[in-house]
């Protein structure tokens, strides 16, 4: 069974600065993605960010990019140029790419909430 | 603006009560997941459906819990009879399956604002 851990519980970033959240994952599977939720105070999930494991090169979206390192199964998520706004909870997810399979869910780590300073 | 939609947002019940949770999947989706986040345990898989169909819901507890779509613009989740330990926020996420190649899956979730569910 797939597994993905996020082993900070906590982070704390001062504003306009940057900050690196960590997720390992265990799989055995050769081909999947791997996302960045974000979960603010409102508690509506956004999703941030999303990886191929079949693409080499790293995911970017603006200010957030991550560092997909796939034979080590760690996916970190780098944020570039902190907000207030940035604060809540992150949580990386994995899952299958099934070929004419059903299986479509998430898997999440833990969460690390992260604070911003200002 | 298309969005998942969830009702109600908050739900105080007592203990033994019936809590039925509803969800409008995105117009055009054909996959919806049903999540349950606690502190204990994180964001959990209860179930999902494609095109209506249940298609695993291995992470719920059957005896009491239940979800269906009795079309494609309603979801529901149902809890008979609640339980304290059943407190948490239930989302609904909804999503497109598509086929590329030989590549199949639901490439983004969209999710619900959530329901947060107190059993007293």
């Amino acid at each position: 069974a797939q597994t993905v851990t996020q082993s900070q519980p906590e982070m704390s970033v001062q504003e306009a600065e940057t900050v690196t959240l960590s997720c390992t994952y265990d799989t055995s599977e050769s081909d999947y993605y791997l996302f960045w939720y974000k979960q603010p105070p409102s508690r509506q999930m956004i999703l941030v960010i999303r990886q191929e494991a079949y693409k080499q090169q790293n995911a970017t979206e603006n200010r957030f990019s991550v560092n997909f390192q796939k034979a080590a199964k760690s996916f970190s998520l780098k944020i570039s140029d902190s907000q207030l706004g940035d604060a809540a909870m992150y949580f990386c997810a994995y899952r299958r790419t099934i070929y004419g399979g059903s299986q479509g869910n998430l898997i999440f780590g833990k969460g690390t909430k992260l604070s911003v300073k200002p | 603006d298309a969005r998942v939609t969830q009702t109600p947002r908050h739900k105080v019940t007592e203990m033994g009560q019936e809590v039925t949770m509803r969800c409008q999947p995105i117009l055009g989706h054909n996959t919806v997941f049903w999540y349950r986040q606690t502190m204990m345990q994180g964001l959990e898989l209860l179930a999902y459906f494609r095109n209506r169909a249940p298609l695993d819901d291995s992470g719920m507890p059957k005896d009491r819990f239940s979800a269906e779509m009795p079309d494609a613009t309603l979801a529901t989740l149902k809890i008979q009879p609640s339980e304290p330990r059943d407190s948490a926020v239930y989302f609904c996420a909804s999503g497109l399956r598509r086929d590329r190649g030989l590549r199949y899956g639901v490439n983004e979730q969209f999710f619900g604002p959530g329901t947060r569910l107190t059993v007293l």
